[in-house]
């Protein structure tokens, strides 16, 4: 098992549609948590930390439920800019970090 | 602008040649990172330098390796080239303190093995 797995999509939405991605880690002892964008031949830039209590940023909401571990993102209102691919990270105690391979979104007129 | 810069942005090279990859941390950050990134995969964690020590290594072999200097920039240099080599090659840097986690990434080095 990957030790932190994602749907690669793609998800293909409509402008103005909500689209939520999920990621599940196999580490429990995992201790930080992270949502990044990579648009297309880019390097990856972070759109949210992700907190327990779960955290919102404008349209994008992120959770985490660690009895299940799972990190999600949801986006509500998409717009065409929001087209990129989403990189789920988790950090453990050592700081180092393992992505996801990442999902694709493609939003359209 | 992330403030990390890599260097150089695109290389060729042949199978068995060695290559060396360079980049400059932003300023105030004593950690810097590597990573490779295939086509349509996520970035894998090559290894971690803090205060010019490595302290954290990915499922990779030696023939990768890499130095940070005084001033936190940083090389990764890999030996015996292979085709599966070919990828991007990120650099991140980034604070070490606890709870912190934001990576702030350079633009890459596009390595292409022929």
């Amino acid at each position: 098992r990957k030790e932190v797995e994602q749907d690669p999509g793609p998800f293909n939405v409509p402008e103005g549609a909500t689209v939520a991605f999920n990621c599940t880690y196999s580490n429990s002892a995992s201790q930080s948590f992270f949502w990044y964008r990579q648009d297309c031949r880019k390097e990856p830039k972070l759109l949210m930390s992700v907190y327990s209590s779960g955290n919102e940023d404008g349209r994008f909401t992120a959770q985490l439920n660690r009895a299940s571990q799972y990190i999600s993102l949801l986006i509500r209102d998409s717009k065409l800019s929001d087209s990129a691919t989403y990189l789920c990270v988790v950090r453990g105690g050592s700081y180092i970090p393992t992505f996801g391979r990442g999902t694709s979104l493609i939003v359209h007129p | 602008e992330t403030g990390v810069t890599q260097s150089p942005t695109h290389l060729i090279k042949t199978r068995g040649q060695q290559v060396t990859l360079r980049c400059s941390s932003q300023s105030g950050h004593n950690t810097v990172s590597w990573y490779q990134q295939a086509l349509g995969q996520g970035p894998q964690f090559i290894f971690q330098y803090y205060r010019e020590e490595e302290n954290g290594r990915g499922n990779f072999p030696p023939r990768f390796s890499g130095l940070q200097f005084p001033n936190y920039s940083s090389e990764l240099n890999v030996n015996a080239l292979e085709l599966d080599d070919s990828a991007l090659y990120l650099c991140a840097s980034s604070l070490q303190v606890p709870g912190s986690g934001e990576l702030f990434f350079g633009e890459g080095s596009r390595l292409t093995v022929l």
